[in-house]
């Protein structure tokens, strides 16, 4: 079976422009996580889904920052407009059930200049 | 509030040498899952193992194994005769039954095995 996948796998872009992050789950799975990681804050939730519906978007920096989830078998995470300081890997992982492990993407890694 | 603790952050041995890697829990909640995640320098993050706050029993897998302690809230992992491809940041997580469903992490611990 295939893993979660996301794209870009990278992708650089100026301060200011849109950036959007593509992810995949594995299918069967009906809970969806995005992640970001950074040397300085390390893993950070962003938001995640059950059942295609967003649960909690705590984690979220604040509203340049947007996801969706349109259906099972797909997902967003929107930058508009990115900043330098958004420049991070992306992770998005999906799970079978509340309490199962989670699987992760290879994630995007993204160079706001 | 839930919260998980790696105090190595960096741990180097030599290849073949045995290593621990140290997990340390808190919760309020009397059931719980807890896992560990492998980073290799390739980047991405790679699911190890899962353990429920029920079954205490340890497990091994092949060089692999994991010592849960209920006691002591902790959830060590050991790779007996490491090599140069165990190089990684490994994860502990826990994920609490009745509360949040976030699966909270620790900071990682980076080890390093040398040839």
């Amino acid at each position: 079976d295939a893993g979660v996948i996301q794209s870009p796998r990278h992708e650089v872009t100026e301060m200011g422009q849109e950036v959007t992050l593509r992810c995949k789950p594995i299918s069967g799975h009906n809970s969806l996580f995005w992640y970001r990681q950074t040397m300085m804050r390390g893993l950070e939730l962003l938001i995640y889904f059950n059942n295609n519906v967003p649960i909690d978007d705590s984690g979220m920096p604040e509203d340049r920052f947007s996801a969706k989830m349109p259906n099972a078998s797909f997902s967003t995470l929107k930058i508009q407009p990115s900043e330098p300081r958004d420049s991070a890997v992306y992770f998005c992982a999906s799970r079978q059930g509340v309490y199962y492990e989670q699987y992760f993407g290879p994630g995007t890694r993204l160079t706001v200049t | 509030a839930q919260k998980v603790t790696q105090a190595q952050t960096e741990i180097s041995v030599v290849e073949k040498e045995d290593v621990t890697l140290d997990c340390v829990y808190e919760t309020r909640d009397t059931t719980y899952y807890l896992f560990w995640y492998k980073q290799p320098p390739s980047g991405e993050l790679v699911f190890l193992i899962r353990r429920n706050s029920f079954d205490e029993q340890n497990e091994i897998s092949g060089r692999y194994s994991w010592n849960f302690q209920k006691s002591t809230s902790s959830f060590n992992f050991t790779i007996t005769a490491s090599q140069v491809v165990d190089s990684a940041v490994y994860f502990c997580a826990l994920t609490e039954a009745g509360g949040s469903e976030k699966l909270v992490f620790g900071k990682g611990t980076k080890l390093t095995v040398n040839p």
